[in-house]
């Protein structure tokens, strides 16, 4: 059973770095059948899809954040993490790191399909001084 | 971006009722749908996917209908657990996108 945690500060200032890190276990992220990514959700708000990796470096980013935005993968330590640079206020949000396959079930081609089937449980950041 | 809208925003029901949540694509995609249920402080968690594939796990009085641009959620029977807030999204381009979520109460 894959379980999800991120971790990382709570707390950010404007103009900073957001930085958090995504821990795998029951699973390993060089496994090849899934990609590994970050959705976020402002408080009170809906969700929105930031970006997902593959264990070869191949990646996917929302338009709209790919300027500041940076997903990795470590394989030694089976984490991946999300940078995200130069914040402000409206990138206070729960920040949930999730798994989706790579496999299209509809079509049964191998690419990447965005389909959370297992998430984080969240982790709040605020981004304020 | 393919914009995903659902209706109702906010839905009334009691346990054991039966209710449909509708989501709609403004293009066409197939049957790239899936639904996800949010509990109060959760994470998401996937209910349906390819429109009307049952997610393993996923108790079977959840239902999912639709291709194209028209997708429906059906609970028959709904449960204490399922007062919650669900989200649609599309799968079929990047970036994947989200409806604005239906709440039930």
């Amino acid at each position: 059973q894959v379980q999800l945690e991120e971790s990382g500060p709570g707390l950010v200032k404007p103009s900073e770095t957001l930085s958090l890190t995504c821990t795998v276990s029951g699973d390993s992220v060089n496994s090849g059948d899934y990609y590994w990514g970050w959705i976020r959700q402002p408080p009170g708000q809906g969700l929105e899809w930031i970006g997902s990796m593959y264990y070869n470096g191949n990646s996917y980013y929302n338009s709209s954040l790919k300027s500041r935005l940076t997903i990795s993968i470590e394989p030694s330590k089976n984490q991946f993490s999300l940078k995200l640079t130069s914040v402000t206020a409206a990138d206070t949000a729960f920040y949930f790191c999730a798994r989706s396959p790579y496999y299209d079930s509809l079509t049964g081609f191998y690419k990447f399909q965005p389909v959370f089937r297992n998430w984080g449980q969240g982790t709040h950041v605020t981004v304020s001084s | 971006d393919f914009q995903m809208t659902q209706s109702p925003s906010s839905l009334s029901a009691s346990v054991g009722d039966r209710v449909t949540i509708t989501c709609r694509a403004t293009q066409d995609i197939s049957k790239y749908l899936n639904w996800y249920r949010q509990k109060p402080g959760k994470a998401p968690e996937l209910l349906i996917y390819g429109a009307s594939s049952l997610q393993r796990g996923v108790p079977s009085r959840f239902s999912g209908s639709g291709s194209g641009t028209d997708f429906t959620l059906t609970i028959t029977g709904l449960q204490h657990e399922d007062f919650a807030t669900y989200y649609c999204q599309q799968s079929y381009s990047i970036p994947p996108t989200f409806g604005q979520g239906t709440q039930l109460e």
